[in-house]
């Protein structure tokens, strides 16, 4: 069974860089064919795609986060990262990280998460 | 892409039938999963290419459409049933979420 465990400062201040970690058990990073990607939901709202990574390090972004946004990863570590810089309020969000695996005719969705963890933006 | 999710919210009760629609700006054949999200807790796959059941889900709940308009029914709601639910998709290396159906006690 996949696990994922999110890990990072729950708090982080207007203009810095927001840092998370999610960290995989049970599977490997580089399992080929698997994807990793993050996902956030700000308070009373819905999920937004943050960005993806392949198990061979290609990254996918969300073109509205592009620029501020740096997904990475870390085999030795069985990681991957998430790093968005300038942030603020609108940021503030239970931040979750996912592996997707690809379905027949439907491409990938997330079929194991983290449990989530909340960021908030403030002074 | 855009995917548009209708209605927003709505209320049922116990055995009544529901269905939640889900309107891409552009076709995407069936490239449309459904997750189902309880309060404090991350989303599940419900269904995957438009239709088809991920496995152990109920058979209450099914998925139709292709192109640009797709629905997800729940045939006689349950309790445990009552979450938010969202339509996602896959394409071009672009993932996007609908805005989500709150689904409540009537």
């Amino acid at each position: 069974q996949v696990q994922l465990q999110e890990s990072g400062p729950g708090l982080v201040k207007p203009s810095e860089t927001l840092s998370l970690t999610c960290t995989v058990s049970g599977g490997s990073v580089s399992s080929r064919g698997y994807y990793w990607g993050w996902i956030r939901q700000p308070p009373g709202s819905g999920l937004e795609w943050i960005g993806s990574l392949s198990y061979s390090g290609n990254t996918y972004y969300n073109p509205s986060l592009k620029g501020r946004l740096t997904i990475s990863v870390d085999t030795s570590k069985n990681q991957f990262s998430l790093k968005l810089s300038s942030v603020t309020a609108a940021d503030t969000a239970v931040y979750y990280c996912a592996r997707l695996r690809s379905y027949p005719g439907s491409g990938r969705h997330p079929d194991f998460w983290g449990q989530g963890t909340l960021v908030t933006v403030s002074s | 892409i855009q995917m548009t999710q209708s209605p927003s919210s709505l209320s049922a009760a116990v055995g009544d039938r529901v269905t939640i629609t889900c309107r891409a700006s552009q076709g995407i054949a069936n490239a449309l999963g459904w997750f189902q999200q309880k309060p404090e807790k991350a989303p599940k796959l419900l269904i995957y290419a438009a239709s088809n059941l991920e496995s152990g889900v109920p058979s209450r709940f099914s998925g139709s459409g292709s192109g640009t308009d797709f629905t997800l029914t729940i045939s006689s709601l349950q309790p445990e049933d009552f979450a938010t639910y969202y339509c996602q998709l896959d394409y071009n290396y672009q993932w996007t979420f609908g805005q989500g159906t709150k689904v409540e006690i009537k």
